[in-house]
């Protein structure tokens, strides 16, 4: 199956630093989705986005599809930012949405 | 607008006992619905999917089993717990095209 990878595992930053989260997958995709876990476990989706470029706020996302890879920026960190960040990928005629290995972000007063 | 149930927020169980975890979805018909887990500190396992009522797809071998006994309800289940079976299990709803709409606040299980 499709495997998808991100980097880095761990983050920590000073709250007001900006970041770049990537995610690299091994296959064409036909959806990719970017979601923060908070601390308490719960799963909000932030951009629905396979191709192109998108932004929410202070935060934005990037797909390049052809070569497989997405990012995930974001500007002036809160520590509401803090928790883990998941990209998950869709192969062409599935319905099923793989994970990556996530990246934790801790954002230090 | 569209809604996502899922009880209990915490379970302690033994092992051996059965599980059942309900989720619910309003405002929204004929949705697909998955069951994931998560193991502490990692990603999320996709264990089951449904795109209509009892119709269920199984991902993983494993002790557990999903059921849809309606469109906007999906059910896990076991007979009997293994201590493998802990971890934080999520129940998602996309509307196809497998763009998850979202998440229920997850089930916290841990096994003694």
């Amino acid at each position: 199956g499709i495997q998808v990878e991100q980097s880095p595992p761990d983050l920590i930053l000073q709250e007001g630093a900006n970041s770049t989260l990537r995610c690299n997958f091994s296959d064409s995709v036909n959806n990719l989705q970017w979601f923060h876990q908070n601390p308490w476990g719960q799963l909000i989706n932030l951009f629905y986005i396979p191709s192109g470029t998108k932004q929410n706020g202070r935060l934005s996302a990037t797909t390049v599809a052809t070569e497989r890879y997405s990012l995930l920026y974001i500007s002036s960190s809160q520590t509401t930012d803090s928790g883990v960040y998941f990209c998950a990928v869709l192969n062409f005629g599935n319905e099923k949405l793989t994970f990556g290995t996530g990246t934790r972000l801790t954002i230090i007063p | 607008s569209q809604t996502i149930h899922q009880w209990p927020a915490t379970l302690v169980q033994p092992v051996g006992s059965p599980l059942s975890l309900e989720c619910t979805v309003e405002g929204t018909s004929n949705p697909n619905l998955y069951w994931y887990r998560q193991a502490a500190g990692r990603g999320l396992q996709l264990l089951f999917y449904s795109v209509g009522i009892g119709q269920i797809s199984s991902e993983v071998p494993q002790n557990l089993s999903a059921s849809r006994p309606q469109d906007r309800q999906f059910i896990l289940s076991s007979k009997k717990l293994l201590l493998s079976d802990s971890g934080f299990y999520l129940c998602a709803w996309s509307g196809g095209g497998g763009v998850a709409k979202s998440f229920g606040d997850g089930t916290r299980l841990s096994i003694l």
